[in-house]
C-alpha cells in the first residue's frame, strides 16, 4: 500500500523568497511521484515527476523537486516565489511506476498544501 | 491537441435525482481514471477504465455510482439518487499506455440541493 504525507497545511512567503512544500511517502515498490498544482476553481497541472531516471528533478514555472530514498521524502522547492504561484499543491505517488495507466490503484494524492504569497 | 475535457462545468441536482458528468480524454489516450475531491481535501480515486472495461473500481461506492467508457463517446461517471454528500468536484484524468502520467481535466462541480 502507498500513502502520501503534506507536513504543512499551510504555507505562506513573501513574494521573492524561497518555497519550501514538504512531502513524504510510504510504498512498497519504487514509486514514481509527481507534484500537481491546482488554482482556485481550476483543474490539476502538473509541475513535474520523478521516475528514477534523476534525483533531482526540474519542472515548469521554476519549481523542482529532489528524490531522497533514505528520507522517503519528496519536497518541491523554488528558490524565488511568485505572486502567480498563490495556490494548492498536491504530491501524489504511483505505487507501479510504467505499467500501462500507471497501475491499478490510480494515484495517491496527499491533502494538499496551501501556498499563501505576501505582496 | 485539445486537453482533458469534461462537461459540464458545474451541475446542479435536487436530492433523488441522477447526475451524468462526461470525460473526453486526450487525443491518443486510452485510459480514462476518475477521482473525487471533497471541500478541503486531495483527491481520491474513484476508478481506472480503458475502453469497454472497467479495469479497477476499488475506490467507487458499492451503490449509486457507476462508470463506464464505451468504444465511441466520452467516459461517464453516473451518479443515481443523488444525496447531499455526493456534492464535491470530481476530475477525470487520461493518460496513454505503458505510462503513468495523467493529465486531469478541469473538473465538474456537482451540487446536492
Amino acid at each position: 500500500a502507498q500513502s502520501v504525507t503534506q507536513l504543512d497545511s499551510h504555507v505562506s512567503v513573501s513574494e521573492g523568497t524561497p518555497v519550501l512544500l514538504r512531502c513524504n511517502y510510504s510504498s512498497s515498490y519504487s514509486p514514481s511521484l509527481f507534484w500537481y498544482v491546482q488554482h482556485p476553481n481550476k483543474g490539476l497541472q502538473l509541475l513535474l515527476k520523478y521516475t528514477s531516471a534523476a534525483t533531482l528533478v526540474k519542472g515548469i514555472n521554476g519549481f523542482e523537486a529532489e528524490f531522497k530514498k533514505s528520507e522517503t521524502s519528496f519536497h518541491l522547492t523554488k528558490p524565488s516565489a511568485h505572486m502567480s504561484d498563490a495556490a494548492e499543491y498536491f504530491c501524489v505517488v504511483s505505487d507501479l511506476p510504467g505499467t500501462s495507466g500507471g497501475g491499478a490503484d490510480g494515484l495517491t494524492f496527499g491533502k494538499g498544501t496551501h501556498l499563501i504569497i505576501q505582496p | 491537441n485539445a486537453g482533458v475535457m469534461q462537461n459540464p462545468r458545474h451541475l446542479v441536482r435536487r436530492r433523488g435525482q441522477e447526475a451524468r458528468l462526461r470525460c473526453s480524454p486526450m487525443k491518443g489516450h486510452s485510459h480514462v481514471y476518475w477521482y473525487r475531491q471533497l471541500p478541503e481535501e486531495g483527491l481520491k480515486f474513484m476508478v481506472y477504465l480503458q475502453k469497454e472495461n472497467i479495469i479497477d473500481e476499488s475506490g467507487m461506492p458499492k451503490e449509486r455510482f457507476s462508470a463506464e467508457f464505451p468504444k465511441e463517446g466520452p467516459s461517464i461517471l453516473r451518479i443515481q439518487q443523488v444525496v447531499r454528500g455526493d456534492s464535491a468536484a470530481y476530475f477525470c484524468a487520461s493518460s496513454s499506455p505503458g505510462t503513468d502520467t495523467q493529465y486531469f481535466g478541469p473538473g465538474t462541480r456537482l451540487t446536492v440541493l
